[in-house]
């Protein structure tokens, strides 16, 4: 599952700095929007999702953001650590069983 | 392991011939899904399948995609005349909810590579 890819955008970061990861979705009728994370040669790991209800959820070191009215998504992770080095999808559905991937964002942390 | 298993982890072929990607689910999970990520691209939703019932084809590309699911278990994606547009990565995933959730446990992939 690796992602390699020269026209990803690249967010570079500090390590121990925040990281804040965005997202624009398409559908306005979507309800459910996921972020995955996937490293190198591995299949994307799900991180966190949030429903349409709520425009906040977090988790550990993790929180995503949700602005409908813009359809926006956000993902930020607090102390990014080297290990947070990967590209990050974010994902909708609007019901049914397909989720709908955007393009990826390349995480860098720099020791 | 416990995890999804795929198999061939990576698979060349010449333009033309067809290709099988097997794709073992983690025991116990219902839901069975295959993607596609092309170089430097977002997953594409290819085929779902949920239990016994119906599978939803609607994100396979054309004819020349298949997959079958026996016995709600091992998963095959067939691709026959394959064509060069058809290199990517080949992402299988499963659920073990019943009802939708996007947390699903995904593969390494299968490396396609048609010459």
């Amino acid at each position: 599952g690796e992602s390699v890819g020269l026209h990803l955008p690249t967010l570079s970061v500090q390590e121990g700095d925040n990281s804040i990861i965005n997202c624009a979705y398409s559908n306005s009728a979507s309800d459910y929007f996921i972020w995955y994370k996937q490293e190198s040669g591995k299949g994307p790991q799900f991180i966190i999702d949030i429903r349409s209800n709520m425009d906040k959820r977090q988790g550990q070191r993790v929180t995503v953001l949700l602005n409908k009215t813009v359809k926006h998504l956000s993902l930020q992770i607090a102390a990014t650590q080297p290990g947070d080095s990967a590209v990050y999808f974010c994902a909708e559905n609007n019901a049914g069983n397909m989720l709908t991937f955007g393009g990826g964002t390349r995480l860098m942390v720099k020791p | 392991g416990a995890g999804v298993s795929q198999s061939p982890s990576n698979k060349v072929t010449e333009k033309g011939k067809d290709v099988e990607l097997r794709c073992d689910p983690i025991s116990g999970h219902t839901a069975l899904y295959w993607y596609r990520q092309s170089l430097g691209q977002g997953l594409e939703f290819l085929i779902y399948f949920q239990g016994n019932s119906a599978p939803d084809k609607s994100g396979l590309p054309s004819d020349r995609f298949s997959a079958e699911r026996t016995g709600g278990s091992v998963s095959t994606l067939t691709i026959q005349r394959t064509q060069q547009e058809d290199s990517a990565v080949y992402l299988c995933a499963s659920s073990l909810a019943s009802g939708f959730t996007g947390e699903l446990f995904f593969g390494e992939g299968s490396r396609l590579t048609v010459l």
